[in-house]
């Protein structure tokens, strides 16, 4: 497709349950993001990858959070263990490529993820 | 530590006006910064950036400004239509996009 897509667009799941969110990104764009966004914020960082390793994972919120990149391409998003804190529209982005230049980053619809 | 800040929530223009969205940041270390703007159901779609050594860009109706010495930028919207109505959100850039907490604009038919 031409733009960044996401999978599911909406899941519900049960508190303690794990989860998997899909991002297919721009063919092409070696940088991948993640990001969270709650209610009334701004998206707040995950991770990014370049290529296929994980350039920056400071913003994981605890060892529940992995991400995976193996191809270099489609990029999963693990939680484990969920708990209700971690409902939020999960948002990936992809860009041509990472630090030193200047490209916008393109983000996927997002994934509405709700704990019960 | 919010290094990215947009302190007005909301902003309500009249069509036709000009729209002036504000953000302020903290960290010295960003060269890039760009503006989104994001629908409700939907992920932030690119409107329009600028590079740090720059302190004007302009694509139609939207111009940023960077003024680097106040760590300030803003997005001027000119003329205001009813199809910017949407939450806009700055970022700035080292390696990766940290946001602000975004605005509110309601442009007012």
């Amino acid at each position: 497709g031409a733009g960044v897509s996401q999978t599911p667009s909406n899941k519900v799941t049960e508190k303690g349950k794990y989860v998997e969110l899909r991002c297919d990104p721009i063919s092409g764009h070696t940088a991948l993001y993640w990001y969270r966004q709650s209610l009334g914020q701004g998206p707040e960082f995950l991770i990014y990858f370049q290529g296929t390793g994980a350039a920056d994972d400071s913003g994981l919120p605890n060892d529940r959070f992995f991400a995976v990149r193996p191809e270099g391409s489609v990029s999963t998003l693990k939680i484990q263990r969920t708990e209700r804190g971690d409902s939020a529209v999960y948002l990936c982005a992809s860009s041509l490529q990472g630090a030193g230049v200047n490209t916008e980053a393109f983000f996927g619809q997002g994934t509405r993820l709700t704990v019960v | 530590d919010q290094q990215v800040k947009q302190n007005s929530p909301s902003l309500s223009v009249q069509e036709g006006r000009i729209s002036i969205l504000n953000c302020d940041y903290t960290n010295s270390m960003f060269d890039y910064f760009l503006w989104y703007k994001k629908y409700p159901a939907e992920g932030p779609t690119f409107l329009i950036s600028i590079s740090s050594i720059k302190d004007k860009n302009e694509d139609g109706r939207f111009t940023v400004f960077l003024n680097k010495s106040a760590k300030h930028l803003s997005l001027h919207i000119v003329p205001s239509q009813p199809g910017d109505s949407a939450v806009y959100f700055c970022a700035a850039r080292r390696e990766k996009l940290t946001f602000g907490t975004g605005t509110r604009l309601t442009i007012i038919p």
